[in-house]
């Protein structure tokens, strides 16, 4: 089975900064990887897939880059709205596997 | 607009059986795969299974393999997820996804429906 080791697994920050959380595949997945933003209470919402294709209605201020096992999201200028833990998925192949998610909390 | 329903979670005693539905109204489901994922009170996010569009390819996590079983009914737009012989370790919303590894993942979710083995 392919792991996913997300990072960091929680960060502080505030409005107006840039985040960057990043997976680590333990073998190449080409650009087979999406991004998911959960808040409490709530089902994932898909920002990103393979890699780098922003999900439609997402905010552009959300980027993603990386190709074979480093993957990287990148929110360019955090909102209040952004406050949530998210996921990396890998889409290479079954059994599908998610990171263990980053909580990005307000500093 | 896509939208997911999943019912049938509840409390059930370790040994038993429960079987989860998804309705899923708004776009041609049978042309959809569909993926059932869960999520242990304040854990992370578990794939359990998909299934292809037609129902004639399904995949399992090694976890639940033998034990729960994915199936549709492309009349009338509804995905299940059957669970037998659950323990403690099941615990855990299970929300329906539409998609699989062919559509990149999942989109979009169900709200969840929360499923207590005790």
């Amino acid at each position: 089975d392919i792991q996913m080791t997300q990072s960091p697994s929680s960060l502080s920050a505030s409005v107006g900064d840039r985040v960057t959380i990043t997976c680590r595949a333990s073998q190449g997945i080409r650009n087979d990887l999406g991004w998911y933003q959960q808040k409490p209470g709530k089902a994932p919402k898909r920002l990103m897939y393979a890699a780098s294709s922003l999900q439609s209605g997402v905010p552009s201020r959300f980027s993603g880059s990386g190709s074979g096992t480093e993957f990287t999201l990148t929110i360019s200028s955090l909102q209040p709205e952004d406050f949530a833990t998210y996921y990396c998925l890998q889409h290479n192949t079954y059994p599908l596997t998610f990171g263990g998610g980053t909580k990005v909390e307000l500093k | 607009e896509v939208q997911l329903l999943e019912s049938g979670g509840g409390l059930v005693q370790p040994g038993g059986s429960l079987r989860l539905s998804c309705a899923a109204p708004g776009f041609t489901f049978s042309r959809s795969a569909m993926t059932w994922v869960r999520q242990a009170p304040g854990k992370g996010l578990e794939w359990v299974s998909s299934i292809s569009g037609s129902g004639g390819t399904t995949f399992y996590a090694d976890s639940v393999k033998g034990r729960f079983t994915i199936s549709r009914d492309n009349s009338k737009n509804t995905l299940f997820l059957q669970m037998d012989s659950l323990t403690a370790e099941d615990t855990a919303v299970y929300y329906c996804a539409k998609g699989d590894i062919k559509t990149y993942g999942f989109d979009p979710w169900g709200q969840g429906t929360l499923v207590t083995v005790s």
